[in-house]
């Protein structure tokens, strides 16, 4: 099966500075890649997503891109703010398979210092 | 608030109890999922409902734990004889099956917090 792995596990920046979180999967029929931002207590939530047929994704402050070949994904936020610290998970997705049945990454845990 | 809403949000029980967790989805969505995510670790899938049919089970999924979405709307999810592995936060999501933007977009519930004594 699929299987996603995302690094780092913590990522400490300050206000303003750019963060970046990597993800890699293993199979290559993925094709819908996900990220969620999941605060303490709270369900995850969509943030972006991207699918196999597009290389980059843009939403204000927040980019995703995807390398098919290599089979990564990566996060990109820009300009942090406090508001931003919380764990961020990437996915990855089959299509075919249980509708939208996403494998997730283990998470990052993203402190963005005031 | 129209989201995918859960019931409990916190059970503590003791091992070898029955807990009984309820999810409503977002009421368009014929869609539904079970995850379940340990600390420190994403969330797992755990099995997959289109309307009424239960089409997917994990193998995580073990003969102690059963789900229903009876009529296609609000899920159900039963562990039986619980044991302290079975802590964990159960995530219930739900999506649509139209097409376009969007499409294939799991929206998460709070999840339902289990503590096993």
């Amino acid at each position: 099966g699929e299987n996603v792995e995302q690094h780092p596990s913590t990522l400490s920046v300050q206000e303003g500075d750019s963060a970046v979180i990597k993800c890699t999967y293993s199979d290559s029929a993925s094709n819908y890649f996900p990220w969620y931002k999941q605060e303490l207590g709270k369900g995850p939530q969509l943030i972006i997503d991207i699918r196999s047929n597009v290389g980059e994704k843009k939403d204000q402050r927040i980019a995703v891109t995807l390398n098919k070949t290599a089979k990564h994904f990566s996060l990109h936020i820009t300009e942090t703010q406090p508001e931003d610290s919380a764990v961020y998970f990437c996915a990855a997705s089959i299509p075919g398979t249980s509708g939208s049945r996403l494998t997730f990454g283990e998470g990052t845990q993203l402190t963005v210092n005031p | 608030d129209t989201g995918v809403s859960q019931n409990p949000r916190h059970k503590i029980t003791k091992r070898g109890q029955n807990v009984t967790f309820r999810c409503d989805p977002i009421s368009e969505h014929n869609r539904l999922y079970w995850y379940r995510q340990t600390l420190g670790q994403g969330p797992e899938f755990l099995t997959y409902f289109q309307n009424e049919a239960q089409l997917e089970k994990s193998r995580l999924l073990s003969d102690r734990f059963s789900a229903e979405r009876p009529k296609g709307s609000f899920s159900t999810l039963e562990i039986q004889r619980t044991e302290q592995g079975d802590s964990a936060m159960y995530l219930c999501a739900s999506s649509s099956l139209a097409g376009g933007p969007g499409t294939g977009e799991l929206f998460f519930g709070e999840g339902s917090r289990l503590t096993v004594l």
